[in-house]
């Protein structure tokens, strides 16, 4: 039984398409996180959500929008496509606090 | 949090220890020192963390310096499947953002 998933693995789109990625976690846990990972590896936060409450924006563009309807789903929603959005993305969740996070295995989304 | 610096590559034998150094010189009193690895087009992996003392797991053991100036993180018997990027990170816990700040890592490659 899967912790954190992801849906979709793979997602390859046109520039200027709107598309979501899906996150749950079974861990019972207060905080969940988008994480982008480019091409060049670097892992870097997006946003984080506390009990459905948003606490971390990291001046991420507008046309990524993250909603946590409940405390066990977190999705991001992508408007307006960019190929500069390729990239693999990770949700996480963690106890609050950041201790012990759990990652999902990653959507690889194509811009093309 | 404070910043560190990993090495950007290592090699290490199959069966042989592996030793992870990570330098962490500005390190505050109440910042914790954690080690993730996140083998290929997987998410992220936690493996363990420490304040002072020296910790063990099943995954790895967790040397700290007196001086908290540095960490090494020891894989005592490397597998082909320990390959992998290893980030070390330090943070406050509990944060009050609750983000992991994720650096360039090492690579570990483990050869047979």
């Amino acid at each position: 039984d899967t912790a954190v998933s992801q849906t979709p693995k793979y997602l390859v789109t046109q520039m200027g398409n709107d598309k979501s990625i899906k996150c749950e976690q079974n861990l019972g846990h207060d905080t969940m996180y988008w994480y982008k990972q480019d091409s060049k590896k670097f892992l870097k936060i997006m946003f984080s959500y506390n009990n459905k409450e948003l606490i971390i924006n990291e001046t991420v563009p507008n046309r990524f929008s993250p909603k946590s309807p409940d405390k066990a789903h977190l999705n991001l929603h992508i408007n307006s496509l960019e190929l500069g959005d390729s990239a693999v993305y990770f949700c996480a969740s963690s106890p609050h606090g950041g201790y012990g996070y759990t990652f999902g295995s990653g959507t690889r989304l194509t811009v093309v | 949090d404070a910043k560190t610096t990993q090495p950007p590559s290592m090699d290490c034998a199959e069966g042989r220890a592996a030793n992870l150094p990570c330098n962490h010189s500005t390190i505050s009193g109440n910042e914790y020192v954690y080690w993730y690895r996140q083998i290929h087009s997987q998410g992220p992996q936690y493996i363990i963390h420490g304040l002072k003392n020296n910790e063990t797991n099943e995954m790895a053991s967790l040397i700290i310096t007196e001086d908290r100036k540095s960490s090494t993180l020891i894989l005592p018997h490397a597998t082909l499947r320990d390959t992998a990027v290893y980030y070390c990170i330090v943070r406050v816990e509990p944060g009050n953002t609750g983000k992991l700040i994720f650096g360039q890592g090492t690579t570990l490659q483990v050869k047979p």
